[in-house]
């Protein structure tokens, strides 16, 4: 049981070019979320989806794009990378219900120069 | 608009002794919050929860303290371990049940 699953662990972009960070979870959760952590900043909500075919914009979706074709799968794509999207990124799954807590992947780290 | 803060980035405890970590809020209309915490190169895990119904939850060591009047959450780590040492982060849904907002985070220290 693998829970949720983010690939890969670390990437580096040049300015422009594009790439899909993956993420993965065998937890069978209808909600999935990608969130970016900076220094100082804390955890910021990008993109969601509360299951297959249904996404929704977060606090800072600009740059990036999302889709849900699976319960499995919700991958952020970056069409055009530039240095601000440098961060850390989260991918993060919770069951329905109030106060179900989020489970969190162990990350990707992105940097763009 | 920063809805959940943490106005301290950092705090070091002597091992065996109480932490305390501090969470303030803007939104009345939050009904639960949650605690995280984030080792390095890990994913944040869950720690504790409390609904706005409750003034405290407990789980071992570590409690949760609910002040709904000054909109103030804290956790307490008692005693507190050096496995501890890590980034704490307060949550809460913002804007819809889906759209959890995050504090910035405290880095906790725990000296042996």
């Amino acid at each position: 049981n693998a829970g949720v699953t983010q690939t890969p662990k670390f990437q580096v972009l040049k300015t422009g070019q594009s790439m899909t960070l993956q993420c993965a979870q065998d937890m069978n959760h209808e909600y999935m979320s990608w969130y970016r952590q900076d220094p100082g900043m804390g955890l910021r909500l990008i993109h969601y989806s509360v299951g297959a075919g249904i996404t929704d914009q977060g606090e800072v979706p600009n740059g990036y794009n999302v889709s849900r074709s699976t319960t499995e799968d919700f991958p952020l794509r970056l069409l055009s990378a530039a240095p601000s999207q440098t961060s850390v990124y989260f991918c993060a799954t919770r069951r329905e219900g109030k106060g179900s807590p989020l489970h969190f992947g162990n990350g990707t780290r992105l940097t763009v120069t | 608009d920063q809805q959940v803060k943490q106005n301290s980035p950092s705090l070091s405890v002597q091992e065996g002794r109480i932490s305390i970590l501090n969470c303030d809020y803007t939104n009345s209309m939050f009904d639960y919050f949650l605690w995280y915490k984030k080792y390095p190169a890990e994913g944040p895990t869950f720690l504790i929860s409390i609904s706005s119904i409750k003034d405290k939850n407990e789980d071992g060591r570590f409690t949760v303290f609910l002040n709904k009047s000054a909109k103030h959450l804290s956790l307490h780590i008692v005693p507190s371990q050096p496995g501890d040492s890590a980034v704490y982060f307060c949550a809460a849904p913002g804007g819809g049940t889906y759209k959890y907002i995050f504090g910035t985070g405290t880095r906790l220290k725990v000296l042996a």
